[in-house]
């Protein structure tokens, strides 16, 4: 069992297009972070959550931690913001757990 | 570029052999991460060192040791590979935690 489940796995969109990506967790945590993979392998830490909402330019990320359930928001999509979008949680033990990933595309 | 170095960027080697991954956290922070990331497993935490000391364990395999020295840099020490071990090993650095993570490019390790 993941403790960390994500979804879509998959998502294409047309350039302009509003996304949402879910992250479900089934653990007690600290922390939740919103991470970019590039196809070149680097990582960039989006937001890291504990309450609430976040805002960066187009992104928004938000946590209900009574629900155990964050959503990362792309407004205004761009070719650009295609990635793989990983959400991860810092358990109350400790310990982090990675989602599986959202591959996102973004056509033209 | 985020601040975090780390080298090398590939390493090839066979099996049965030992290999240092090395990081360099970025100035001032105190916190490094190591985590592993393979086709198969996905991202996966190792462990978390906090000025010097041991914070958190995670999934690292007892083949396989870190440390953060005096000067917060820190090394990934892998032995007895296994064609298994190959994978983007990643090392990330924060002021302090819970803190923002800033992830280093990464090392690729290809063990044969």
């Amino acid at each position: 069992k993941n403790e960390v489940e994500q979804s879509p796995q998959n998502l294409t969109a047309q350039e302009g297009e509003f996304i949402t990506i879910n992250c479900s967790y089934s653990v007690g945590i600290s922390a939740l972070h919103w991470l970019q993979q590039h196809p070149g392998g680097g990582i960039v830490s989006l937001f890291m959550l504990s309450s609430g909402k976040k805002k960066h330019g187009r992104l928004i990320a938000t946590i209900n931690i009574q629900e155990k359930h964050s959503s990362l928001h792309i407004t205004a999509s761009h070719p650009r913001d295609s990635a793989v979008y990983i959400c991860a949680v810092r358990s109350n033990g400790n310990q982090f757990y990675f989602g599986t990933g959202t591959s996102l595309t973004v056509i033209p | 570029d985020s601040g975090v170095t780390q080298t090398p960027k590939h390493l090839i080697t066979a099996t049965g052999q030992r290999v240092t991954l090395r990081c360099s956290p970025r100035s001032g922070d105190l916190s490094v991460y190591w985590y592993q990331q393979s086709l198969d497993q996905g991202l996966q935490f190792l462990i978390q060192y906090y000025n010097g000391e041991e914070r958190a364990k995670g999934n690292i395999l007892e083949r396989f040791s870190a440390q953060q020295f005096p000067d917060l840099h820190s090394e990934l020490n892998l032995s007895s590979l296994e064609l298994g071990d190959s994978a983007l090993y990643f090392c990330a650095s924060s002021a302090f935690f819970p803190d923002e993570q800033f992830f280093g490019p990464g090392t690729r390790l290809t063990v044969l």
